[in-house]
């Protein structure tokens, strides 16, 4: 079974900072990726995803992630982290099974920023 | 699109009681999902439906926990008897189909609180 690691699950920047969120996963295949938010007592809602088409995907809010095969990894970035993106991300892959398709979360990382 | 519907947003019961959770998915996702949302932690596949069918329910405690889709569209998902543990936000999603690039579309939630 495939399994999702976000290491650090607290992530504290600068206004202005780059911020950079960790996410490594296990597959024996290519996976589909995908970083989902969660703002304060909102839902969670997707930022971007993976799906084989390009290395490096834009999301929205001015976040990317690079997918590296080689690291088996997905690091989630954003170049200037702004007050309202203060969340919680939350890595996944999305893995298929007799029943179809099911999707796998990280731990999640909460990320504050600082004035 | 309306999206994922929940209800109730909270509830707070005692141990040993019953509670009912209601899910109405964006209109023609086959696939919908029950996940379960401990606090620090990522959500937990508890039951996949396709349609009104149940393609995935390994991670259901079905001692207490019981779910339906009836005629493929609501869904329910019950507890009873509630245990302390069983506190978490339930969330529902669904998704267009079974692609496992399509990404997941999650209702706000219900915070369940047992005492």
């Amino acid at each position: 079974a495939q399994s999702v690691t976000q290491l650090g699950s607290h992530v504290s920047v600068s206004e202005g900072a780059l911020v950079l969120l960790r996410c490594n996963y296990s597959s024996s295949v290519p996976p589909y990726l995908f970083w989902y938010v969660q703002y304060p007592n909102q839902g969670l809602q997707l930022l971007l995803k993976y799906t084989s088409a390009a290395t490096l995907v834009k999301g929205i809010n001015g976040f990317e992630a690079e997918f590296k095969k080689s690291e088996t990894s997905f690091h989630l970035t954003k170049p200037s982290a702004h007050m309202s993106d203060a969340a919680e991300y939350f890595c996944a892959v999305s893995e298929r099974y007799t029943g179809g398709f099911k999707t796998i979360f990280g731990a999640g990382t909460r990320l504050f920023v600082k004035a | 699109e309306a999206g994922v519907a929940q209800s109730p947003r909270y509830k707070i019961i005692e141990k040993r009681q019953s509670v009912a959770f209601w899910c109405n998915p964006i209109s023609g996702h086959a696939t919908l999902y029950w996940y379960q949302q401990i606090l620090g932690q990522g959500p937990k596949l508890l039951i996949q439906f396709q349609n009104n069918g149940v393609v995935d329910d390994s991670q259901l405690p079905k001692d207490r926990f019981s779910a339906e889709r009836l005629k493929g569209v609501d869904s329910t998902l019950k507890i009873q008897p509630a245990k302390l543990e069983d506190s978490a936000v339930y969330l529902c999603t669904s998704r267009l189909g079974g692609v496992g690039n399509s990404p997941l579309h999650f209702g706000n939630g219900t915070r369940l609180t047992v005492t």
